[in-house]
């Protein structure tokens, strides 16, 4: 079957780093997306990748290794907003997208 | 603002009650989706359309009930519901066949089945 994988939950320092990792097993590859959804609110879409390596937009990285079925989502210098699930999703081979349950993270100050 | 407005943003309702959700999308997309999203569980694909026509079935039930009457419009009817059916109903919208496709969400419904 198909599975993405990413943490439950994270904590984090306002000001630090964090790494959110997602690993997938899916039937084909076209795209690994990243969206981020504060609580109450729609998801918004933060990041795409289709080809490896990373792609950097601010304060948001998102890396992608296709061999390895892996992904992660790199955010610097923290702010109290910063605090939401961040969501997961590969679209397959027949463009279905497959979601990750979602990392809920906490900023503290 | 996402470019795509859900309405009701909250709605309760009975097991016997009949109720709609709304989805109007701005943005000149060609595709709209219809997802259920639970505590702690992946988003759900429930209804696709594309170019207006329903793609996608995911195995729902019959008592949810699409309807795309144009490019912007997406509504889901709802009927003799369970209490399991209760979650974050979210509808989106994607320009699929161009760049990434990523997909626009509105805000939600949340529905709540006594």
């Amino acid at each position: 079957g198909q599975n993405i994988d990413q943490p439950t939950e994270m904590t984090a320092t306002e000001g630090a780093i964090v790494q959110i990792n997602c690993t997938y097993q899916t039937s084909g590859f076209n795209g690994l997306f990243w969206y981020q959804q504060h609580a109450g609110e729609a998801p918004t879409f933060l990041s795409y990748n289709v080809l490896d390596g990373l792609e950097e937009k601010g304060r948001f990285s998102s890396f992608l290794s296709r061999s390895k079925g892996y992904s992660y989502l790199l955010l610097k210098e923290l702010q109290m907003k910063d605090s939401a699930s961040y969501l997961c999703a590969v679209r397959d081979s027949n463009y279905q997208l497959i979601w990750g349950a979602g990392t809920k993270l906490i900023i503290k100050p | 603002e996402t470019g795509v407005t859900q309405t009701p943003r909250h709605l309760v309702m009975g097991m016997t009650n009949k109720k709609s959700l709304k989805c109007e999308q701005h943005l000149g997309h060609n595709a709209m989706y219809w997802y259920k999203q639970s505590a702690k569980k992946p988003l759900e694909l429930m209804f696709v359309y594309n170019f207006k026509e329903q793609t996608e079935n995911n195995s729902v039930p019959s008592r949810f009930s699409p309807e795309c009457p144009n490019s912007s419009h997406l509504f889901l009817h709802l009927h003799t519901l369970q209490p399991e059916d209760s979650a974050l109903y979210l509808c989106a919208s994607s320009q699929v066949y161009e760049g990434p496709g990523e997909l626009f969400f509105g805000e939600g419904s949340r529905l709540t089945v006594l």
